[in-house]
């Protein structure tokens, strides 16, 4: 069974840095791309990431140059790294499987975590 | 980007009702168009991909169908687990893009 454990939610304030993780397992990690969907109730589903099998990144325009996407595949974990927190950019951010490219299919999706910028 | 218009926004069905939500795409996306399903609480799951076909797991009574720029989920037979928020999603360019939602309500 495929399963997607994301970690690193926390209160952050405006300006402040957070990395989360998101540790796979059931499925041959190395072969898969993996995304972050961030969620929010007021602009609901927002895909934020990608990360293809070969290291490929791909970032939605509203983080770029302030968000870093990787991956380790001897760890079967995805990061998203987050600099330059706005209050924007609260959310319960989902880490995602996508397909053996970057093909925006995400299934399936992890629990979640909570991610709040304030001061 | 891809802009998506899903309708409604909301609907009240019954229990056994046939339910219809459309997806409108701002460009042809051909046939790369993903349907979710959320409920309160919980992450979206994949119900649907490129258009019509039923993820691994997912009752024979949901369905997909349309093509270019216009999509259609249609639940046959709602049943009491239905009650939940359906998302369209494009995966025909990045950035992948979301439909606002509908929410079937009771």
């Amino acid at each position: 069974e495929v399963q997607l454990l994301e970690s690193g939610g926390a209160l952050v304030q405006p300006g402040g840095s957070l990395r989360l993780s998101c540790a796979a397992s059931g499925f041959t990690f190395s072969s898969y791309a993996m995304a972050w969907v961030r969620q929010t109730p007021g602009t609901g589903l927002e895909w934020v990431a990608s990360v293809g099998p070969s290291f490929g990144t791909y970032y939605a325009d509203s983080v770029k140059g302030r968000f870093t996407i990787s991956r380790d595949n001897s760890k079967n974990t995805v990061y998203l790294q987050m600099n330059s927190l706005t209050v924007d950019d609260t959310a319960v951010y989902y880490c995602a499987k996508d397909g053996q490219l970057v093909v925006g299919w995400f299934d399936p999706w992890g629990q979640g975590t909570l991610v709040t910028v304030s001061s | 980007d891809i802009q998506m218009t899903q309708s409604p926004s909301s609907l009240s069905a019954s229990v056994g009702d046939r339910v219809t939500i459309t997806c409108r795409t701002s460009q042809t996306i051909t046939k790369y168009l993903n349907w979710y399903q959320q409920k309160p609480g919980k992450a979206p799951r994949l119900l649907i991909y490129t258009a019509s076909s039923l993820q691994s797991g997912v009752p024979s009574r949901f369905r997909g169908s349309g093509s270019a720029t216009d999509f259609t989920l249609t639940i046959s037979g709602l049943q009491p687990e239905d009650f939940a928020t359906y998302y369209c999603q494009q995966g025909y360019s990045a950035p992948w893009t979301f439909g606002q939602g509908t929410k079937v309500e009771v």
